[in-house]
């Protein structure tokens, strides 16, 4: 079990670029998760993928707002055209599926910076 | 829908002293309860859940959190502080019987140790 891992750890973007974050799930969970964390809040869910299909998305996700997880493996999320509001830490979090007890796995997070 | 409250966005207490954070939540069916942690730039580690069964519950690093149905509560204590429990805590809830494992997360307590 290597964890969850993400890349990058942190970005700083001008306002109006595209950026993407990557996930790295632990190997055998098949759920992944993405998550929005501002300062000082608590995690807020975006989407979440079984397999290759992402079953649930937030109203949090706007349209500028992707994911993909093309082969059930590894996961991003690009956000086109940023805004300074998109500035926060984006956890992304991985599950085995099951009774629905199973714990979410974070990785260490993406710190996007819009300037 | 379920929602998560956690009273207190900060406490302070001395090292050696009792750690109580405060969460209750709101499920329309009976739910699977969460404590996460949260260090400085780092994702969130589980600390203990409860799904079925006893009510108190024991997590690591010395923690353990009480389901009160009635109450709807399920408080994080601690016996002891240690320096290194500060840090910043989240509450999570889950509905048992929903698809998908995803989270609702209250807003955090953030816990500061004084020697």
């Amino acid at each position: 079990d290597t964890g969850v891992s993400q890349n990058p750890r942190h970005k700083i973007t001008k306002r109006g670029q595209n950026v993407t974050f990557r996930c790295d799930p632990i190997s055998e969970h098949n759920r992944l998760y993405w998550y929005r964390q501002t300062l000082g809040q608590g995690p807020e869910f975006l989407t979440y993928f079984q397999n290759e299909a992402q079953l649930e998305k937030s109203r949090l996700l706007s349209d500028r707002f992707s994911a993909e997880r093309p082969k059930g493996s590894f996961s991003t999320l690009e956000i086109q055209r940023t805004e300074q509001g998109d500035s926060a830490m984006y956890l992304c979090a991985s599950s085995l599926t099951g009774t629905g007890n199973s714990p979410l796995h974070f990785g260490n997070g993406t710190r996007l910076t819009v300037t | 829908a379920q929602s998560v409250t956690q009273l207190g966005s900060h406490v302070s207490v001395s090292e050696g002293a009792l750690v109580l954070l405060r969460c209750n939540y709101s499920s329309s069916v009976p739910p699977y309860l969460f404590w996460y942690v949260q260090y400085p730039n780092q994702g969130l580690q589980l600390l203990l859940k409860y799904t079925t069964g006893a009510t108190l519950v024991k997590g690591i690093n010395g923690f353990e959190a009480e389901f009160k149905k009635s109450e709807t509560s399920f408080h994080l204590t601690k016996p002891s502080a240690h320096m290194s429990d500060a840090a910043e805590y989240f509450c999570a809830v889950r509905p048992a019987k929903a698809a998908g494992n995803k989270l609702t997360f209250g807003g955090g307590t953030r816990v500061l140790v004084k020697p």
